[in-house]
């Protein structure tokens, strides 16, 4: 059975740093891994998906990793501003089944 | 290109009452998801439809939940009766069919379920 884990729990950092995200999945045999961030009572919203072929994958401030092997995906973010304050969760999709696992979070705060 | 469409967002109910929930996915996605998450935790998987037929209900607590897509499009997900543990956000997600080249998964706003 496929777990994910995400480390840490929660983060506090100063405005303008650079953070690293961490997640590990347990099974390798993955289709691909998306990365999404949730605000307080909303939705999820895609930040990155990386297919299991892929190494890594940009979109602005945000690069993603993923290292198959090892079963570990990490989610940098460089020059933190307030307004990334969220939740931070991966999700892992099976190969031999289509649904997502997801791990149970990151909550970022950024202070100004 | 609209997102996912979820309604109603709110709701509160008694326990053992009955609660409907509706999804409406982002046009051409032959795949939908219904998650629950409970506060603090990441969402779990209740139901996976590919068009209108079932991939995946394994974790659906069947004696009380249950979901359908009839027309391969719109789906609706059923609590009855509810009990206080229910109480989470029900995310309905969708995506391409599975295999084709990008399977991102997009979700809508949720729906908050409280039961008292």
């Amino acid at each position: 059975k496929q777990e994910v884990t995400q480390i840490p729990a929660a983060l506090s950092v100063p405005e303008g740093e650079n953070l690293v995200l961490n997640c590990s999945f347990t099974d390798s045999a993955i289709y691909n891994l998306q990365w999404f961030r949730q605000d307080p009572g909303k939705g999820l919203t895609s930040l990155l998906l990386i297919q299991s072929s892929q190494r890594e994958q940009t979109s602005g401030r945000l690069n993603a990793s993923l290292d198959k092997s090892s079963g570990r995906s990490t989610l940098y973010i460089a020059a933190s501003q307030p307004g990334d304050s969220a939740t931070y969760l991966c999700a892992v999709r099976l190969n031999y089944g289509q649904n997502f696992v997801f791990g149970p979070g990151t909550r970022l705060s950024v202070l100004p | 290109e609209a997102g996912v469409a979820q309604s109603p967002r709110y709701k509160i109910i008694e326990k053992r009452q009955s609660v409907a929930f509706w999804c409406n996915p982002i046009s051409g996605h032959a795949t939908l998801y219904w998650y629950q998450q409970i506060l603090g935790q990441g969402p779990k998987l209740l139901i996976q439809f590919q068009n209108n037929g079932v991939v995946d209900d394994s974790q659906l607590p069947k004696d009380r939940f249950s979901a359908e897509r009839l027309k391969g499009v719109d789906s609706t997900l059923k609590i009855q009766p509810a009990k206080l543990e229910d109480s989470a956000v029900y995310l309905c997600a969708s995506s391409l069919r599975f295999g084709e080249k990008n399977t991102e998964a997009f979700f809508g706003q949720g729906t908050r379920l409280t039961v008292v």
